[in-house]
């Protein structure tokens, strides 16, 4: 596995309450990326960082913000936490923006919002 | 939006066995990328086919890519349990990398 780890691993929270999700890495990879992954939908992408603190909108961007203030660490946070934000999210990184280019996964973090 | 549809949504199979998964898309294309995700885990780069690419192999995958049809076809050849996992297919428009992936097959080998 690509140097990726998500921390918590696992998380329940209540409707309401914000949570910030971790993703760092050992690679020294500019692109990051969340993703959040339920069933039926395949992975979303949630947001994108193209540099340390050059962040962008994916295709499920609401109720959620990023933040990247060191290369190696990208975080996710969801402001207000509602059940439909019950999901398991992945973060990935890739080394260039080349079309082409492979995305390394992280393993995952499963979040319940109760 | 969802880009790739994989089809099947489950297959089954007996180890020793040929797999097939196919993958339709809506628009054109710079490259289509298969992943593979076992349980409880991340997504495995697995291959990518570009846009100008008809076949492509790497060890027992072989991928297709109809550009007219807009769709791929993932086959992995002699089965095996470790097999055993969900794949996805990925594609990729151009511009700034942002993958759109499909909603995956799962497939169970069965030794």
């Amino acid at each position: 596995d690509a140097g990726i780890t998500q921390s918590p691993r696992h998380k329940v929270t209540e409707t309401g309450t914000p949570v910030t999700l971790r993703c760092h890495q050992t690679e020294n990879h500019r692109y990051m990326y969340w993703y959040r992954q339920d069933p039926g939908h395949g992975l979303r992408l949630i947001h994108y960082s193209y540099g340390v603190k050059d962040t962008d909108k994916g295709e499920v961007s609401d109720g959620y913000s990023v933040s990247r203030s060191k290369t190696e660490d990208f975080l996710l946070t969801l402001e207000s936490a509602t059940s439909s934000q019950t999901s398991v999210y992945f973060c990935a990184i890739s080394e260039s923006r080349d079309s082409g280019e492979t995305q390394y996964f992280g393993p995952g973090t499963r979040l319940l919002v109760l | 939006s969802q880009q790739g549809e994989e089809d099947p949504q489950a297959l089954s199979i007996q180890e020793g066995e040929n797999a097939t998964m196919n993958c339709s898309y809506k628009t054109s294309i710079n490259n289509l990328q298969w992943y593979r995700q076992n349980s409880g885990r991340g997504l495995v780069h697995l291959i990518l086919i570009r846009s100008n690419e008809r076949e492509k192999h790497s060890g027992r995958l072989r991928v297709t890519l109809d550009t007219s049809k807009k769709s791929s076809s993932l086959l992995i050849t002699a089965s095996r349990a470790a097999d055993t996992a969900s794949y996805f297919c990925a594609t990729d428009r151009g511009g700034f990398q942002k993958l759109v992936f499909g909603t995956g097959t799962r497939l169970l080998v069965s030794p």
